[in-house]
This record gives structure tokens, C-alpha cells and sequence, in this order.
């Protein structure tokens, strides 16, 4: 059975860092692309981040780009976000994805970041 | 505003059918990328309810069916269940690879 466990998440102030982490099973880790979603209160759904299997192609939604960065562990079957300069609208909860052929077929259960002061 | 154009809501009777459309463009949908589309239950997170435009994952109802063509795409679900209650959300690829979702359709069953 797929899982994904995010963790990491919690209230930070603006300009604060944050990083987000998610443990994957029951599925080759190291073979898989990865995604982050995120969802701000009531809101839809945004695309955060991708990155490939290796490491070596990472992208980002313009919104995070300079601040955000993905990144990945095969060794320990573990996803990572890394957020630097938190802005308010970067309140939501962040969600970890199994992504390949252009979807995004497993979600973890999300975690909530908040940005106030 | 989000870069696929959905209806903020639908709703229907139990038993009858309801239909979400996905507008897109010429730099995503139009451009070749396939649809998908997610189910969020209350309080949940998304499930993968259809791929690769008309795809059904193993354990999703073939009440649930979907179609693509051109610019747009739409989710049809026939049958209409109280436990289809939920949001749906569109979503593809820009030909930057950037993902891209719809705004989602809020589903209330009468």
C-alpha cells in the first residue's frame, strides 16, 4: 500500500523558514517523480514543485521560485520542501504526491502551514 | 484565477446525471496535454479519480467517465450518489511543464 506522511508544518512568522518532510512506502521510492501540491484555506488546488527521479530536473510555480526548493532523499525514501522567506499567502496545507505521466496518483494526508505574525 | 476555467458548482439529484466542464488553452489543454481529474471528499485530501483523459484507476465506479477534446475536457457521473457529494478538480500540464489545476466544482446532491 502506497503512503506518504508529511511532516515538518506548523505556525512561523513572515520571512521565517520552514521544511517540510514526507516519508514514502509501499512503492519504489527512487523510481518515482514527486510533487508537492499545496491548498491555502478554502481555497483550490496549486502546484508547488516537481523533481525527477535523480534530482536533476526540478521545477516551481513562478510564485515560489528563488524561495521554495524541492528536494529528495532515495536513500531514505524521503521528499523534502524547504521554505525560505514565508509570505502570508503561503498559508495552507501542503500536500506530498506520487506524480508520473502527468498526474498526480497518490496523496499523502497533508500538512498545514501557517504564515502570521 | 486559475489557468483551467471550471464551474464553481453543480448539483443534481440522486440518480440523475451532471456533467463538469474544464476550459483550457492553447498552451496546455489544446497544446496535447492530457486531462485528469481529482475527487476531495470533505476534509480529505484529492484522490485520483480519472487520468489520462478518460482513464478509470482500479477501485473508481464507471459511474465516473471522462472525455477530452480541443481546448476543453468534462467529467460526466451518471448515477448520482449522496457520497459523490465532494470537489472536483481539472488539472494538466503548460507547455512550460508546469502543472496546472482548475478552480474546482463544488458537487451538492439534492
Amino acid at each position: 500500500e502506497v503512503q506518504l506522511v508529511e511532516s515538518g508544518g506548523g505556525l512561523v512568522q513572515p520571512g521565517g523558514s520552514l521544511r517540510l518532510s514526507c516519508a514514502a512506502s509501499g512503492f519504489t521510492f527512487s523510481s518515482s517523480w514527486m510533487t508537492w501540491v499545496r491548498q491555502a484555506p478554502g481555497k483550490g488546488l496549486e502546484w508547488v514543485a516537481n523533481i525527477n527521479e535523480d534530482s536533476i530536473k526540478k521545477d516551481y510555480v513562478d510564485s515560489v521560485k528563488g524561495r521554495f526548493t524541492i528536494s529528495r532523499d532515495n536513500a531514505k525514501n524521503s521528499l523534502y520542501l524547504q521554505m525560505n522567506s514565508l509570505r502570508a499567502e503561503d498559508t495552507a496545507v501542503y500536500y506530498c504526491v506520487r506524480s508520473g505521466d502527468y498526474h498526480f496518483g497518490y496523496w499523502g494526508q497533508g500538512i498545514l502551514v501557517t504564515v502570521s505574525s | 484565477q486559475s489557468v483551467l476555467t471550471q464551474p464553481p458548482s453543480v448539483s443534481g439529484a440522486p440518480g440523475q446525471r451532471v456533467t463538469i466542464s474544464c476550459t483550457g488553452g492553447s498552451s496546455n489543454i489544446g497544446a496535447g496535454f492530457d486531462v485528469h481529474w481529482y475527487q476531495q471528499l470533505p476534509g480529505t485530501a484529492p484522490k485520483l479519480l480519472i487520468y489520462g483523459n478518460n482513464n478509470r484507476p482500479s477501485g473508481v465506479p464507471d459511474r465516473f467517465s471522462g472525455s477530452k477534446s480541443g481546448t476543453s475536457a468534462s467529467l460526466d457521473i451518471t448515477g448520482l450518489q449522496a457520497e459523490d457529494e465532494a470537489d472536483y478538480y481539472c488539472q494538466s500540464y503548460n507547455s512550460d511543464f508546469s502543472a496546472v489545476f482548475g478552480g474546482g466544482t463544488k458537487l451538492t446532491v439534492l
